[in-house]
């Protein structure tokens, strides 16, 4: 099974700030990773797939890079409705895994 | 637009099962592969099982093998989760999803609950 970690699992940031996480798989996945956002009782959001791909929707302020086993979500200039959660997700090899995730709050 | 709705969450017994669905609505829905995702309260995300349009390629996550069946009715735009010999750690919220890719969720309903206790 590939181990998907993220880091860091907190990080605080100022609105308008530049916020960066980032996401290790265990083996290499190609591209097929995965971004995810999700509030408090609410289901998941797809941010990016195939690593950089946006979403249909997502703002442009979200970006995704790399390829293999390291890969990182940018948000460039971050707004009050990005704070919660984030989950990346392998879907290369079964069974397919998310990381811990990396929790955005208000600095 | 994209529409799914689960349903069929509820209490039951560790050894009991439960039936989830999933209507679907606003895109072709044989045209894609479907899924469950699995949240424990206060826990991360897991992949459950996943189904092709055709019903030809399903796979489960080895936490519900043997247990769970995934299936769909492409005339009714619906995607079930049979789930049987339930146990506590299956208590989770259940969600469906259109997958972007196989195995890639993209396109999720709000989420079923499911509460096995004695």
């Amino acid at each position: 099974e590939i181990v998907m970690t993220q880091s860091p699992a907190t990080l605080s940031v100022s609105p308008g700030e530049r916020a960066t996480l980032s996401c290790r798989a265990s083996q290499s996945v190609s591209n097929n990773l995965g971004w995810y956002q999700q509030k408090p009782g609410q289901a998941p959001r797809l941010l990016i797939y195939g690593a950089s791909t946006r979403a249909t929707g997502v703002p442009a302020r979200f970006s995704g890079s790399g390829s293999g086993t390291e890969f990182t979500l940018t948000i460039s200039s971050l707004q009050s409705e990005d704070f919660g959660l984030y989950y990346c997700q392998q879907y290369s090899n079964w069974p397919f895994t998310f990381g811990p995730g990396t929790k955005v709050d208000i600095k | 637009q994209v529409q799914l709705v689960e349903s069929g969450g509820g209490l039951v017994k560790p050894g009991g099962s439960l039936r989830l669905s999933c209507a679907a609505s606003g895109f072709t829905f044989r045209d894609y592969y479907m899924s469950w995702t699995r949240q424990a309260a206060g826990k991360g995300l897991e992949w459950v099982s996943y189904i092709s349009g055709t019903s030809s390629d399903t796979n489960y996550a080895d936490s519900v093998k043997g247990r769970f069946t995934i299936s769909r009715d492409n005339a009714k735009n619906s995607l079930y989760l049979q789930m049987n010999s339930l146990r506590a750690e299956d208590t989770a919220v259940y969600y469906c999803a259109r997958d972007h890719s196989v195995g890639g969720p993209g396109d999720w309903g709000q989420g079923t609950l499911v509460t096995v206790s004695s």
